[in-house]
């Protein structure tokens, strides 16, 4: 199975504020990356496919990088809609794995 | 727009079967994706069951292959998710999802059931 490990593993931040989630395979799975938030007691939200691609109708200010092994999503302007937890997933390979997720907390 | 619903017991006995099924609203089962089970322990991370494709394809996560069936029913437009010989680490909040496959890219879950906590006790 690929393993895919995330960092921080929690995070605070303030509305308005840049952050950065990064996001890694323990083995090189080219750009087949999906990144999601999780809104307390929701299902999880589709956000960015294929590493860069932002799913439709999802806000400008998320974007997603990386290739291989490394991976970042970035949220340029923090919304008090986006305090959640963020997930990775490979869709590389099945079983499909996610990370242990990033809860992204006020500050 | 589609719409995903899970319905099924929410408390089920150790050693018992687990089965759940998803409603598949605003498309057709027949479509060209593939309809997924994922689930979250209370307080935990994501995992995935399994995915279905209506020509017949099932794939399982190797860690409980050996005791999980995905179907699906065209005639309900819908899928179904059996867990066997359960244990109270099966406890979690079970979603049905549907993967967009988009071409070189591989597979995303698109839409998501709201999920429903099943119980092991």
């Amino acid at each position: 199975d690929i393993q895919m490990t995330q960092s921080p593993s929690s995070l605070s931040a303030s509305v308005g504020d840049r952050v950065t989630i990064t996001c890694r395979a323990s083995q090189s799975i080219s750009r087949y990356l999906n990144w999601y938030r999780q809104k307390p007691g929701k299902a999880p939200e589709l956000l960015i496919y294929a590493a860069s691609s932002l799913q439709s109708g999802v806000p400008s200010r998320f974007s997603g990088s990386g290739s291989g092994t490394d991976f970042s999503l970035i949220i340029s302007s923090l919304q008090p809609e986006d305090f959640a937890t963020y997930y990775c997933q490979q869709s590389y390979n099945t079983p499909r794995t996610f990370g242990q997720g990033t809860k992204l907390e006020i500050k | 727009q589609v719409q995903l619903q899970e319905s099924g017991p929410g408390l089920v006995k150790p050693s018992g079967t687990l089965s759940l099924t998803c409603a598949v609203s605003g498309d057709s089962i027949s479509s060209d994706y593939w309809w997924s089970w994922v689930r979250q322990p209370p307080g935990r991370g994501l995992e995935w069951i399994g995915e279905i494709h209506q020509i017949g394809t099932i794939n399982y996560n190797p860690s409980l292959k050996s005791r999980v069936t995905i179907s699906v029913d065209k005639s309900k437009n819908q899928f179904s998710l059996h867990l066997s010989s359960l244990i109270s680490a099966d406890t979690a909040v079970y979603f049905c999802a549907r993967q967009i496959f988009r071409s070189g890219w591989g597979p995303s879950f698109e839409f998501w059931g709201q999920g429903t906590l099943v119980t092991v006790s």
